[in-house]
């Protein structure tokens, strides 16, 4: 069983440019977490989607990023018009939802680097 | 918003020693999960609690939640090199909401 899949894994931008990053969340999994790391800092949460919905975005900023989970397909960030402050890993995880419990176990890929010169 | 926190930012020991970490939120959680990540990894999970006063321990890792369900401890029982990591206790509020991670205790165990 593959686990939750993120790419690409490092990702250089100039700033201006647009970042998409992907993430196809494990096997049976509906439920979609995106998380922002600053270099030796902790994990801030972005937005937590549902396939086709986006349950929780407060931790989005307002402009230039957007998140998607079609119903087909991987969930994508979208960061647009790229600045060297959006350089940080970003973290994609994935849960089955159902424990009824919070969130459950979070099942985390191994992250997408972005550098923005 | 919620906010938790976590202390000591950053702990070195030697090997055989041990070591503590503590988590505390701001508002009562619904329940409260603990990662582990290692340098230049991705966060795992080690486990979760829900019950107020749960203890739980994995090998030499015991974890703690608050009776008041607002803070929570890791404990590491003589420490080995491959202890080394950053500890993240995450927690939750309500049925299918985010997790907030808290911020961190890094841990350096040298020989």
């Amino acid at each position: 069983n593959a686990g939750v899949m993120q790419n690409p894994r490092h990702l250089v931008r100039r700033r201006g440019q647009e970042a998409r990053l992907r993430c196809s969340p494990m096997k049976g999994h509906s439920h979609v977490y995106w998380y922002r790391q600053l270099p030796e800092e902790g994990l801030k949460f972005m937005v937590y989607l549902q396939k086709e919905n986006i349950i929780d975005e407060s931790g989005m900023p307002k402009e230039r990023f957007s998140a998607e989970f079609p119903k087909e397909g991987p969930s994508i960030l979208r960061i647009q018009q790229v600045v060297r402050g959006d350089s940080a890993a970003y973290f994609c995880a994935s849960s089955p939802g159902t424990s009824g419990i919070g969130a459950g176990e979070l099942f985390f890929g191994e992250g997408s680097r972005l550098t923005v010169l | 918003g919620q906010q938790v926190m976590q202390i000591p930012q950053y702990q070195h020991v030697q090997e055989g020693e041990d070591f503590t970490t503590y988590c505390n939120s701001s508002t009562t959680l619904s329940n409260i999960q603990w990662y582990k990540q290692r340098p230049g990894g991705h966060p795992v999970f080690l486990i979760q609690l829900v019950k107020s006063g749960e203890v739980k321990k994995q090998k030499r890792l015991t974890f703690q939640f608050g009776e008041a369900k607002k803070n929570s401890s890791l404990h590491i029982t003589a420490t080995q090199t491959t202890d080394v990591g950053t500890y993240f206790c995450a927690g939750a509020t309500g049925t299918a909401s985010k997790l907030t991670f808290g911020t961190g205790t890094r841990l350096q165990v040298t020989l």
